[in-house]
């Protein structure tokens, strides 16, 4: 039972590199978010999709873009890497209404 | 959008004391909060959650209240116990149409169980 699965789980990347971190799920369901986590500061949106093929911003989404080209994946492109972006990424997924995540990726901007 | 505020930020118990953490949520639209549970490292797993339909549920030494009219939900915990160390964290989602099944999360608990 894979649930929601990250990769990779931890990258080191150097200013103005890009990469894309990538989530797929097996569990069927329609919405998916990515957020990150900054210590004290909770869990942020940054981009969430209510199906395949619909995308919408969240709370911080500047510097990142998502694409949902299939109900199973959900992947987070980083294109021009800040140190900002330093953080721990947390992709989830949702039926109705628990939220199940992936197991995260630590994210080293330098 | 919604804004959920939680406190303590960190918490501190004896063995066997109980814990309470608190939240409040700025949306009256809001119909379902979750609690999450960070153990350090870990992903966050639901521990428990409550509809805006009903003002508590219990679940063995977990539960949860909620007063819609003052907008805020608590999380109770008895009985501590050392495994209970982690990270809580709150949430709230708003009901309105085209949301996308958001949830918007406080800022999280450090709750320690001291020996």
């Amino acid at each position: 039972n894979a649930g929601v699965t990250q990769t990779p789980k931890f990258r080191i990347l150097k200013i103005g590199q890009s990469m894309t971190l990538q989530c797929t799920q097996d569990m069927n369901h329609n919405y998916m978010y990515w957020y990150r986590q900054d210590p004290g500061m909770g869990l942020k949106l940054i981009y969430y999709s209510v199906g395949a093929g619909i995308t919408d911003k969240g709370e911080v989404p500047n510097g990142y873009n998502v694409s949902r080209s299939t109900t199973e994946d959900f992947p987070l492109r980083l294109e021009l890497a800040a140190p900002s972006q330093t953080s721990v990424y947390f992709c989830a997924s949702s039926y109705d209404t628990e939220a199940f995540f992936g197991q995260g990726t630590r994210l080293t901007v330098v | 959008g919604e804004n959920v505020e939680q406190h303590p930020s960190t918490l501190s118990v004896q063995e066997g004391d109980s814990a309470v953490i608190k939240c409040t949520y700025s949306d009256s639209a809001s119909n379902y909060f979750p609690w999450y549970k960070q153990e350090l490292g870990k992903r966050p797993q639901l521990i428990i959650d409550i509809r805006s339909n009903v003002g508590e549920k219990k679940d063995q030494r977990i539960a949860v209240t909620l007063n819609k009219t003052a907008k805020h939900f608590s999380l109770h915990i008895t009985e501590t116990q050392p495994e209970d160390s982690a990270v809580y964290f709150c949430a709230a989602r708003s009901a309105l149409t085209g949301g996308g099944n958001k949830l918007t999360f406080g800022t999280g608990t450090q709750l320690k169980v001291e020996l």
